[in-house]
């Protein structure tokens, strides 16, 4: 069964400490891996798309990554409103959009 | 343009009552998801419809859950008995035709079972 995997499952930073976080996918076929971002008490907020080994996005202080098997989603110079839990998903052939667990991202001021 | 919208927005029933969560999404998006989410965990993949037709159900628990898309616009997801295990938030999210784009997310509903 095709996985999504993200680590750490949680993260500290203090502010303006730089970071990334790792989204690893097995699905043979990937049609897209998708970034988005939690708020407490709502729904996932879309980030990204990457589709192909070697694609970069970025947004603000946030840049995903994309290789054969994994994903980044640096951080640069983080604020304390970047924190949130942030999700990975990828969708394979099937168009089934399946997700990490996430990672919880703290940054202290 | 409006965004998914969800309601209800929270939902507090007994066990072994039944329970409905509705779900209107963006206009023109023909393939609507719904989802649950368990606390600290990423959100599961329920059912996936491609207009009206339910394309996957295999992750839906079909023998209390049942879901419909009528005229492949609104949607609804029904509990029927729900155990104390359905506490969670369920959410609907929509994308466009085009097989590859990003779906977009409501706010969801968060039942609780007691």
């Amino acid at each position: 069964e095709d996985q999504v995997t993200q680590s750490p499952e949680a993260l500290r930073l203090q502010e303006g400490e730089s970071s990334s976080l790792n989204c690893s996918y097995t699905v043979s076929g990937l049609r897209g891996l998708f970034w988005y971002r939690q708020d407490p008490g709502k729904g996932p907020e879309f980030l990204f798309t990457l589709y192909s080994a070697g694609e970069e996005k970025e947004k603000e202080r946030l840049k995903a990554t994309l290789t054969k098997k994994e994903s980044f989603l640096h951080i640069t110079a983080p604020k304390p409103e970047d924190s949130a839990t942030y999700l990975c998903a990828e969708k394979g052939e099937d168009n089934d959009m399946r997700f990490g667990a996430g990672t919880r991202l703290t940054v202290k001021p | 343009e409006a965004g998914v919208v969800q309601s209800p927005r929270y939902k507090i029933i007994e066990k072994k009552q039944p329970v409905a969560f509705w779900c209107n999404p963006i206009s023109g998006h023909n393939t609507l998801y719904w989802y649950r989410q368990n606390l600290g965990q990423g959100p599961e993949l329920l059912i996936r419809y491609e207009n009206e037709e339910a394309v996957d159900d295999s992750q839906l628990p079909k023998d209390r859950f049942s879901a419909e898309r009528l005229k492949g616009v609104d949607s609804t997801l029904k509990i029927q008995p729900a155990e104390l295990g359905d506490s969670a938030v369920y959410l609907c999210a929509s994308s466009s035709r085009q097989m590859n784009t990003e779906a977009f997310f409501g706010q969801g509903t968060r039942l609780t079972v007691v």
